[in-house]
């Protein structure tokens, strides 16, 4: 089955620690992209990458680092520069960057807590 | 800046109809879309407007009005399980998604 899989499901993250969250989709889609979740709140992008090897900046990427060595993977580091990491964090792709209808498969979260 | 509006909350009763409405201001506008959310869930594209209009999927459509920078989803025979928060996003020619903060929509039985 085609689809985005995140992993952990959860979390923890101890202070002063980077910790990294998985993210792999096999749907051949070009543009991949992270975003943060609070409650109540919308999704907020974090970064994005519409090729390999190349990623940019979303709208709250301090604290925040990527990387992009393959079509099929884009893993998010939580760094310890973030100060207030706990939230929902949600992978998303798509299949042509820049699309006039760009559509974004979501997988299914990991949940970030501090301990 | 750039920024979505959306009213935070919805009720209505099974079997009716809904509209939640999103007023948008953003730079290089392409389009609007529309995702689902079941709590704790991942979100799921329902629909997609670039032209001035009403689409329909089933017993959901969705309207774009690009001079009022406005746009709704219409949800039809509401049933319980459309109980979800609704977030519509637009997208700018940069291939940025700005989301809005999201609708949530309580049914009644």
């Amino acid at each position: 089955d085609g689809g985005i899989t995140q992993s952990p499901k959860y979390l923890f993250r101890k202070e002063g620690q980077n910790v990294t969250l998985s993210c792999e989709q096999n749907l051949n889609h070009d543009a991949m992209y992270w975003y943060r979740q609070d409650p109540g709140q919308g999704l907020r992008l974090i970064y994005y990458s519409q090729i390999v090897n190349d990623f940019q900046k979303g709208d709250i990427a301090e604290g925040y680092s990527v990387s992009r060595e393959k079509k099929e993977s884009f893993p998010l580091t939580v760094t310890s520069a973030q100060k207030n990491p706990t939230a929902f964090y949600l992978c998303a792709s798509s299949l042509y960057p820049g699309a006039a209808k760009n559509i974004q498969y979501f997988g299914a979260g990991t949940r970030l807590s501090v301990l | 800046g750039q920024s979505l509006e959306q009213p935070s909350e919805v009720t209505a009763v099974e079997g009716a109809i809904v509209q939640i409405n999103c007023t948008y201001q953003t730079s290089g506008f392409y389009g609007l879309s529309w995702y689902q959310q079941h709590d704790g869930g991942a979100p799921t594209f329902l629909s997609y407007n670039a032209l001035d209009g009403l689409e329909e999927t089933g017993r959901f459509s969705s309207f774009l009005s690009r001079s009022d920078s406005y746009g709704y989803l219409l949800l039809q025979e509401l049933q319980m399980k459309d109980s979800a928060s609704y977030f519509c996003a637009a997208q700018n020619r940069d291939d940025k998604i700005i989301f809005g903060k999201g609708t949530r929509l309580h049914i009644l039985p």
